[in-house]
C-alpha cells in the first residue's frame, strides 16, 4: 500500500484543464522534492516534473507542478488526446529510507 | 543519447533466482545514483532498490530485503539486480532508472519482464 495517495482517475474535454493531487506526510512530501511521471499505454514511465515544479527539457509548459505542505499537485492545461496516460507522483520518504510512488491517476480525455 | 537497456528477465519457478542487468550508455554512469522500479501487470509503479554512485549506500523496499541485491560495475557501466527466493508476487516488469541524487528518476529503460510461476 502506497504512502502517497492520488485520485484513481480524472477526466476532461480536449482543451480543458485537469489537476491531480498527491497527498503524503511530513516524512515524504513535506521533507523532500516531489517528481511526477507520465506513463503512456505500453511504454516506460517518463519524467514530467522534478523538484516540485521544474520541467525537463522537451516537456511543454502545459504541464506544471506545485507543492504545499504535505501535498503536491500536477496540472495539465490545454488537454490533448495524447495526454491520455497514467500519472504518478514520487518522492523520497525519510522515515522509510525508501523512494515512494503515488497510487497513480489515469487521465481520460473525453 | 542517454540509454538504459535491461536484460535477464524470463520465466522462473517460485524459489528460483534471476539476475537482471541494465547497460547504461550516453552519460557518466559512475556519477549517478541508479534504481530499480517494478510494475506488476495492470498495477502501479513500485520502487525496489537504489544504489549510490560508488555502491557504498543501498536501499531496498521491505518486501525484497534479504532476497534481492542491487550492485553496479562502474567499469562496465552496468547495474545489476540479483533476485533470489523469488515469489509469485515478484512477477512484474522491472525498469532500471537513473536518479538525480536519489530525488527523481530522470531516465528509464524499456523494462524487462520477470514471471514467477509454478
Amino acid at each position: 500500500q502506497s504512502v502517497l495517495t492520488q485520485p484513481p482517475s480524472v477526466s476532461a474535454a480536449p482543451g480543458q484543464k485537469v489537476t491531480i493531487s498527491c497527498s503524503g506526510s511530513s516524512s515524504n512530501i513535506g521533507h523532500d522534492y516531489v517528481s511526477w511521471y507520465q506513463q503512456l499505454p505500453g511504454t516506460a514511465p517518463k519524467l514530467l516534473i522534478y523538484e516540485n515544479n521544474k520541467r525537463p527539457s522537451g516537456i511543454p509548459d502545459r504541464f506544471s507542478g506545485s507543492r504545499s505542505g504535505t501535498s503536491a499537485t500536477l496540472g495539465i492545461t490545454g488537454l490533448q488526446t495524447g495526454d491520455e496516460a497514467d500519472y504518478y507522483c514520487g518522492t523520497w520518504d525519510d522515515s522509510l529510507s525508501a523512494f515512494v510512488f503515488g497510487t497513480g491517476t489515469k487521465v481520460t480525455v473525453l | 543519447e542517454v540509454q538504459l537497456v535491461e536484460s535477464g528477465g524470463g520465466l522462473v519457478q517460485p524459489g528460483g533466482s534471476l539476475r537482471l542487468s541494465c547497460a547504461a550508455s550516453g552519460f557518466s554512469f559512475s556519477s549517478y545514483w541508479m534504481t530499480w522500479v517494478r510494475q506488476a501487470p495492470g498495477k502501479g509503479l513500485n520502487w525496489v532498490a537504489t544504489i549510490k554512485q560508488d555502491g557504498s549506500e543501498k536501499y531496498y523496499v521491505d518486501s525484497v530485503k534479504g532476497r534481492f541485491t542491487v550492485s553496479r560495475d562502474n567499469a562496465k557501466n552496468t547495474l545489476y539486480l540479483q533476485m533470489n527466493s523469488l515469489r509469485v508476487e515478484d512477477t512484474a516488469v522491472y525498469y532500471c532508472g537513473r536518479m538525480q541524487e536519489a530525488s527523481e528518476v530522470d531516465c528509464w529503460g524499456q523494462g524487462t519482464l520477470v514471471t514467477v510461476s509454478p
